[in-house]
């Protein structure tokens, strides 16, 4: 059974441009949640989708959007990237938003 | 609102030496608590787990007691390993609605040969 997986692992863009992350949910599980680690912290919450639907939104900006499709995976998608949008992404799957299994990341670095 | 608090590193250890990195939270409710292992350049690893008061985790020779009365949940090995040389988080599992996790800030880990 595979876990949950995130593609690419590594990104590199440009401030301005635009990024879009993706997560593969482990086997039966329904809900999405993505998490940002920049360098030195704890993960912090962005926000969690279930049933295609945003359910809730850390203390994150408009730019950070998602979507979810019907067949659970994810995408997250940051609008005009900051110098501290760089970080490790973390994606988490679960059923319906019990205990959370986490993706491996995928390291954003904006030049 | 909900809150991890950890210890602040680095900890740097003799091999076998005694482990203990403290963890204390708020929180409504009665959440789950974690620990995490992260290391270098790598995602997060569940170490252990504990979901009602008076649980205790273990898993590879660490172990954490959930202790409500000191909204405690401390980290302790009895000997630790040059392998063992990580970052450790501490998190919480909100108790409604999303059960999104807050984690602490992460305490790092160094072990000397």
């Amino acid at each position: 059974d595979a876990g949950v997986t995130q593609s690419p692992t590594h990104l590199i863009k440009t401030r301005g441009q635009q990024v879009t992350l993706r997560c593969s949910p482990k086997s039966g599980h329904d809900t999405v949640s993505w998490y940002q680690q920049a360098l030195g912290q704890g993960p912090q919450f962005i926000f969690q989708y279930y049933e295609e639907e945003e359910r809730q939104r850390g203390n994150f900006p408009d730019r950070f959007s998602g979507h979810q499709f019907p067949n659970y995976s994810s995408e997250l998608n940051v609008n005009a990237l900051l110098l501290g949008d760089s970080a490790l992404y973390l994606c988490a799957s679960s059923p319906q938003g019990y205990e959370q299994y986490f993706g491996p990341g995928t390291r954003l670095t904006v030049t | 609102g909900n809150s991890v608090t950890q210890m602040e590193g680095p900890v740097t250890l003799s091999e076998e030496a005694f482990l203990t990195i403290n963890c204390t939270y708020t929180a409504t409710g009665y959440p789950s608590l974690f620990w995490y292992v992260q290391y270098p350049g790598e995602g997060l690893q569940l170490l252990l787990k504990a979901t009602k008061a008076d649980d205790k985790g273990s898993n590879k020779g660490f172990e954490a007691t959930y202790r409500k009365e000191t909204t405690s949940f401390h980290l302790e090995k009895g000997s630790v390993q040059v392998s063992d040389s990580a970052v450790y988080f501490c998190a919480l599992s909100e108790t409604s609605g999303t059960y999104k996790y807050i984690f602490g800030t992460g305490t790092r880990l160094k072990v000397l040969a």
